[in-house]
Formats: C-alpha cells, structure tokens, sequence
C-alpha cells in the first residue's frame, strides 16, 4: 500500500534550517511528485511548492522563494524539505503529499506530518 | 495567483441531513479542484478531484460538483464521522492555493 512517512518533530532556534524527509513506499517513485504543505496551528493548509521526481523539475511558491529547497532521492524513495532562515512564523506542521502531474487528482497521499517549532 | 474563498466558514447540519460547502474563485480555471477532508490531529483525506471524482474509497454520500469559479461539495445525510474541516484546492494554475477551510459541525 501507499505510504508516506515523514521524520519526526524538530525545535529549532530562529535563524536555524530544518531539514524534513519523507520516506515513500507502494509505488514508483519517479512516476509521481511530492507537493509540501503546511499548516499553523489552528490555521489552513498553505502550499509551498512541489517536485518532479522524474525531471527534478520544482516549483515554489513565491513566498518561500529562496528560503526552501526541495530534493528527492530515488536511492531511498525520499523526499526532502529544507527550510533556512527560520522565524518563529515558521512554527507548524509541514506535510509531503504525493502529486500525479500527469492525471490531474490532486494530492493522493499523505504523510502524518513534522511539527517543527521555532522558539527561541 | 488564484484565491480560493470557502463559505461558510462554520457549518451546523443536523444527523442525516444534507451539508452543501461553497467554494469560490477568484478566476475561472479547469476543473482541476479538489476537496479533502481533516480531523483533528490528522492528516487532510483527499475526498474529490477533478471537481467530482470521488476518491478510492471515499462514501457514495460526498460528491463534488461546479466548473468555472464555483464548486460545491455535498454530503448527503451527515454522519458523525464526517465532523471536521474540509479544504478546496486548486492546482490548475500554479502556485496551487486552497481555501480558508469550511468547519463542520453537528447540529
């Protein structure tokens, strides 16, 4: 079956990076994408961009230009987020989803989410 | 960037009765709309793409339905397991946005 699992909790210092993995399983990796969500607490989802794990192509949300780079490794099936210069607007949890760029149905799966909070 | 407005924000629907959420664009796009569903503590639930494709899995009762700027997602005859927050999504024009979120709550 289709599974997404994503690395733990972190705590970070503001000015600190984070780096998030999401380990994938069930499918062909290099078929599909991974999008990155995330949602403050007590707040909605807000995109922040996705990958092509065929092309390595990705695409960020201009919010997060700059500030967030996004790799796949298909040694392991692993996506990874890495988000620098963090503030404590930073804290929430972050979510991987798969994304199939080619028929169009959204965001499929769902890891469990990485809360990562920025406190100081 | 497309913004995606949901309505209403907060939704009381008695036990088998009918819940219909809004969601609106602010430029029309390709049905290229999704609904999903999130508990408390949970992950989002991808429940309808393509503006009314039913996900695998997902109950007879959810259907989507709209084209252009505006999409509705129905539940007919609620049920206590679908309290929760649903999302719209649009990832028709990049960057995708999602709606603010409808809050369904039991009457």
């Amino acid at each position: 079956q289709v599974q997404l699992v994503q690395s733990g909790a972190e705590m970070k210092r503001p000015g600190a990076s984070v780096k998030v993995s999401c380990k994938t399983s069930g499918y062909t990796f290099n078929r599909y994408g991974v999008t990155w969500v995330r949602q403050a607490p007590g707040q909605g989802l807000e995109y922040m961009g996705s990958i092509s794990v065929y092309s390595g192509d990705t695409y960020y949300a201009q919010k997060f230009q700059g500030r967030v780079t996004l790799t796949t490794d298909t040694s392991t099936t692993t996506a990874h987020m890495d988000l620098r210069s963090l503030t404590s607007d930073d804290t929430a949890m972050y979510y991987c989803a798969r994304v199939d760029f080619s028929n169009s149905i959204g965001n499929d799966y769902w890891g469990q989410g990485t809360l990562l909070t920025v406190s100081s | 960037e497309i913004v995606m407005t949901q309505s209403p924000a907060t939704l009381s629907v008695s036990p088998g009765e009918r819940a219909t959420l809004s969601c609106r664009a602010s430029q029309s796009f390709n049905n290229n709309l999704a609904w999903y569903q999130q508990k408390p503590g949970q992950a989002p639930r991808l429940l309808i793409y393509g503006a009314s494709t039913r996900a695998t899995g997902v109950p007879v009762r959810f259907s989507g339905s709209g084209s252009g700027t505006e999409f509705t997602l129905t539940i007919d005859s609620l049920q206590s397991e679908d309290i929760a927050v649903y999302y719209c999504h649009q990832y028709d024009s990049w960057p995708d946005t999602f709606g603010q979120g409808t809050k369904l709550e039991m009457k």
